[in-house]
């Protein structure tokens, strides 16, 4: 089965440093999800994009928190400078416009 | 705005009995999409269904079965037979017809003790 592979599987890091977390989503799907699940807050929507453009990233702390596709291959996302309430499992998503969405693994983010 | 509420937190059953999980929705859209997730105790998001809201058959997959009905703005799932391996957080999600935003609601913990 396809699926969509997230790296880190786990990261620990201290505060102010730089988080990236990377995304492959499958081949031949046009729309990536970044979610945040954390227990207070649930399924929190970051940002979407179409075809690698973005659509949406009003879910986003737009003064840390970056996300991009440099290719269909791609999508990342950037935490400058990371803080202890960033502490989350991050989630992407990738599916074909009009159906389902196939998630990755998450990747767990500490900042201590 | 869309919205989504799953006003279960937590159910425990017994294994062998039936449970419904309940959903309700908000939106102003014509056309849109509802979906179930589920999250087992490994963490991972496993897509069930989707169903658009063209389409308000009810769909049976081997011990799952949707009950979607617009009237109520409800799209419950019912599990016939609970096995323990249905134990997980089960979301329900709502995207519009046009740019496809997900919102999910809070999930309901599913405990099916043997």
């Amino acid at each position: 089965d396809a699926r969509v592979t997230q790296t880190p599987r786990d990261k620990v890091t201290e505060m102010g440093q730089e988080v990236t977390m990377r995304c492959q989503p499958i081949l031949g799907h046009n729309t990536v999800f970044w979610y945040r699940q954390t227990m207070m807050q649930g399924l929190e929507l970051l940002a979407y994009f179409r075809n690698r453009a973005p659509l949406d990233d009003s879910g986003m702390p737009k003064d840390r928190f970056s996300a991009e596709m440099p290719d269909a291959t791609l999508a990342t996302l950037k935490i400058q400078p990371s803080e202890p309430r960033d502490s989350a499992v991050y989630f992407c998503a990738s599916g074909l416009f009009g159906f389902g969405y196939t998630f990755g693994s998450g990747t767990r983010l500490t900042v201590v | 705005a869309q919205k989504v509420t799953q006003a279960q937190t937590e159910i425990s059953v017994v294994e062998k009995e039936d449970v419904t999980l309940d959903c309700v929705y908000e939106t102003r859209d014509t056309t849109y999409y509802l979906f179930w997730y589920k999250q087992p105790p490994s963490g991972e998001l496993v897509f069930l269904i989707r169903r658009n809201s063209f389409d308000e058959q009810n769909e049976i997959s081997g011990r799952y079965s949707w009950n979607f009905q617009k009237s109520t703005s409800s799209f419950n799932f019912t599990i016939t037979a609970s096995q323990v391996v249905d134990s997980a957080v089960y979301f329900c999600a709502l995207s519009d017809g046009g740019y496809q935003k997900v919102t999910f609601g809070t999930g309901t913990k599913l405990q099916v003790i043997p």
